[in-house]
């Protein structure tokens, strides 16, 4: 069975630093990886993902992320953030090159803060 | 779009009462998936239709819990006789290739 895991749990930043966010996952096989971000008060959305091809994915609101298939990595990147990028950052991961139907196996999240 | 519909948003019971939720994908979304979100905790894979087929049920999903999809549309979620530790958030989602949107979720307290 896949696993996820997310180092940062809470993460305060300025105005304007650098994010990454770390997310690192178990599974033997092709994985297809995921970023969803949760603003307060609002539903899990879609930020990234990556099923194949360049392992350098762009996002929405310029979020990033790389995969390294070595490191059984997906980490998140902003190179700067804004106040309106504080929100609960999920990644996931299903099972590749099946089309679709899987379950998705999150990470327990990291909680962002980027004060003024 | 219109997006992942559930209703109802918010629910209290008291333990031993049974609750129901209603999740409606986005249309032509043959693909819908509960998950269950507690503080402090990603979402928790549930259960899993194709059309009006559950094809997949975690260990999660005690007898107390059954969830439908009779015509391949809306999908129901029960809980019968509640506990307090059923209360969660619980969430759909849907989809047609292999990115699922999800839903604002229903928030169950069990008092």
């Amino acid at each position: 069975a896949q696993s996820v895991s997310q180092h940062n749990h809470h993460v305060i930043l300025s105005e304007a630093a650098s994010l990454e966010l770390g997310c690192n996952y178990s599974y033997g096989g092709t994985v297809n990886l995921f970023w969803y971000v949760q603003y307060p008060g609002q539903h899990l959305q879609l930020l990234l993902k990556y099923f194949s091809g360049d392992p350098l994915v762009k996002g929405i609101k310029g979020f990033e992320a790389e995969f390294i298939k070595s490191k059984f990595s997906f980490n998140l990147r902003k190179p700067s953030v804004q106040w309106s990028d504080t929100a609960e950052y999920f990644c996931a991961v299903t099972p590749g090159l099946t089309g679709g139907g899987n379950k998705l196996t999150f990470g327990t999240g990291t909680q962002l803060k980027v004060e003024l | 779009d219109t997006g992942v519909s559930q209703d109802p948003r918010h629910k209290i019971t008291k333990r031993g009462q049974n609750v129901t939720f209603r999740c409606d994908p986005i249309s032509e979304h043959n693909r819908l998936y509960w998950y269950r979100q507690t503080l402090g905790q990603g979402p928790e894979f549930l259960t899993y239709f194709q059309n009006e087929a559950q094809l997949e049920k975690s260990r999660l999903l005690s007898d107390r819990f059954s969830a439908e999809r009779p015509k391949g549309s809306f999908s129901t979620l029960e809980i019968q006789r509640t506990e307090q530790g059923d209360s969660a958030m619980y969430l759909c989602a849907s989809s047609r290739t292999e990115t699922q949107y999800f839903g604002p979720g229903t928030r169950l307290l069990v008092l």
